[in-house]
């Protein structure tokens, strides 16, 4: 069964709007969440992790996640995208009950249109 | 800081031909991974090493695939021979942990981006 499901494809968006990328993970236990973002011809770029506590993560380039146990789910948002945040968005997990290996999302690809 | 470097960046070979790939990890990190990476999918861990030592390399095809990371730092990756399905991005990531960190976050090079004909 696959650890950690990215729901959409893409993603569209205008420069200045929301943007939400959304993750649901299904393992057992306390995960540990992560986004990255790849851009063409690039590694991953790591965005930012929730480990424990606050269910809000900040991390780079403007980015949050929302941990939410209830629904698990880890959905990325910026509160205004911009035209460069145009990429590749990949979530995953550790999942304990399988050694913590890293599994990731298959992706999505997030435009933002001026 | 600098970050995890990997060569080459691009590698074109015709079918049953050997390849290797090479990486560096971040100074200190004692974790190395190798990913890889087919178009439209996410990363699948290959194998991981723990310093010099082999912690999991159950999704390693054997039978063609081989890396080692001999003196706890660098490390190479090795197709042979290879297929027309090996073509993908092959990922290098490191990370500081120890075994049982494992809320440490992994760090990526750029890849190679492996054709193969």
């Amino acid at each position: 069964a696959q650890s950690v499901a990215q729901p959409e494809d893409q993603v569209n968006v205008a420069e200045g709007n929301p943007l939400t990328v959304k993750c649901t993970y299904s393992v057992s236990g306390n995960p540990y969440l992560f986004w990255y973002v790849q851009y063409p011809n690039r590694g991953l770029q790591f965005l930012l992790k929730y480990i424990t506590g606050d269910n809000l993560v900040k991390g780079s380039y403007g980015f949050e996640a929302e941990f939410n146990k209830s629904q698990t789910s880890f959905h990325l948002k910026k509160p205004s995208a911009l035209v460069s945040d145009s990429a590749l968005y990949f979530c995953a997990v550790r999942d304990p009950s399988n050694d913590y290996k890293l599994s990731f999302g298959a992706g999505t690809t997030v435009t933002v249109r001026a | 800081e600098a970050g995890v470097a990997q060569s080459p960046r691009y590698k074109i070979i015709e079918k049953r031909q050997s390849v290797a790939f090479w990486c560096n990890p971040i100074s200190g990190h004692a974790t190395l991974y190798w990913y890889q990476q087919i178009l439209g999918q996410g990363p699948k861990l290959l194998i991981q090493f723990q310093n010099n030592g082999v912690v999991d390399d159950s999704q390693l095809p054997k039978d063609r695939f081989s890396a080692e990371r001999l003196k706890g730092v660098d490390s190479t990756l090795k197709i042979q021979p290879a297929k027309l399905e090996d073509s993908a991005v092959y990922l290098c990531a490191s990370s500081l942990e120890g075994l049982a960190g494992n809320t440490d976050t992994q760090y990526f090079g750029p890849g190679t981006r492996l054709t193969v004909l």
